[in-house]
């Protein structure tokens, strides 16, 4: 059972580009977390998705970010117009239930660079 | 509101127990956790307890809470260069809405011969 994937692992984008940042979840799992860490932070959380439902985003700034999980196919996070104060690490996490420990598996991260 | 605090770092040498300590001020978390990052890397998670057990036993690593003082600590025994990592705690609060993770700052462990 492959885990948490992201990709690009890394993604360089100058000023004013657009970001699309990708997760495909460990197989079973239809809870995907976006956390976003700052350099020398820790991880903020930034939405929570079911499969083509947005549940909480309420950590994701309002304007130039979205993100979506369709039926088919992986969860997008979106940055448009990119600036400096976005490059950070992007993580994704999967899980199979809210319930219980509803433990999280996290992928390795998408490390984004504005320049 | 939720907030999660640790020390930024510690320094250990190879052989003796590491102690990294944690505070949170949600009383209702649900669970608490502990994740290893490597550099580089994601999070690993390494162990977690549930809010009305006191200490969690699992090999090398010990847990301990604290909820009245809302105080989490993981021992790790015998520490070896391959633990030298960023350690993180967090809490969550499982409701509709999810299983939302709040992460402490993280504290950098290092572990020197």
């Amino acid at each position: 059972n492959a885990g948490v994937m992201q990709n690009p692992r890394h993604l360089v984008r100058r000023r004013g580009q657009e970001a699309r940042l990708r997760c495909s979840p460990m197989k079973g799992h239809s809870h995907v977390y976006w956390y976003r860490q700052l350099p020398e932070e820790g991880l903020k959380f930034m939405v929570y998705l079911q499969k083509e439902n947005i549940i909480d985003e309420s950590g994701m700034p309002k304007e130039r970010f979205s993100a979506e999980f369709p039926k088919e196919g992986p969860s997008i996070l979106r940055i448009q117009q990119v600036v400096r104060g976005d490059s950070a690490a992007y993580f994704c996490a999967s899980s199979p239930t809210i319930q219980g420990v509803g433990e999280q598996y996290f992928g390795p991260g998408t490390r984004l660079t504005v320049t | 509101g939720e907030d999660v605090e640790q020390s930024l770092f510690l320094s250990v040498r190879e052989g003796d127990s590491s102690v990294i300590n944690c505070t949170y001020t949600d009383s209702s978390s649900t669970y608490l956790y502990w994740y290893k990052q490597e550099p580089g890397a994601g999070l690993q998670l390494l162990t977690y307890i549930f809010s009305n057990m006191d200490m969690k036993q699992d090999q090398r690593l010990t847990v301990l809470l604290n909820k009245k003082d809302k105080h989490l600590s993981l021992r790790i025994a015998d520490t070896q260069t391959g633990d030298s990592a960023i350690y993180f705690c967090a809490e969550s609060r499982i409701t509709g809405g999810g299983n939302k993770l709040t992460f402490g700052t993280g504290t950098q462990l290092k572990v020197e011969l």
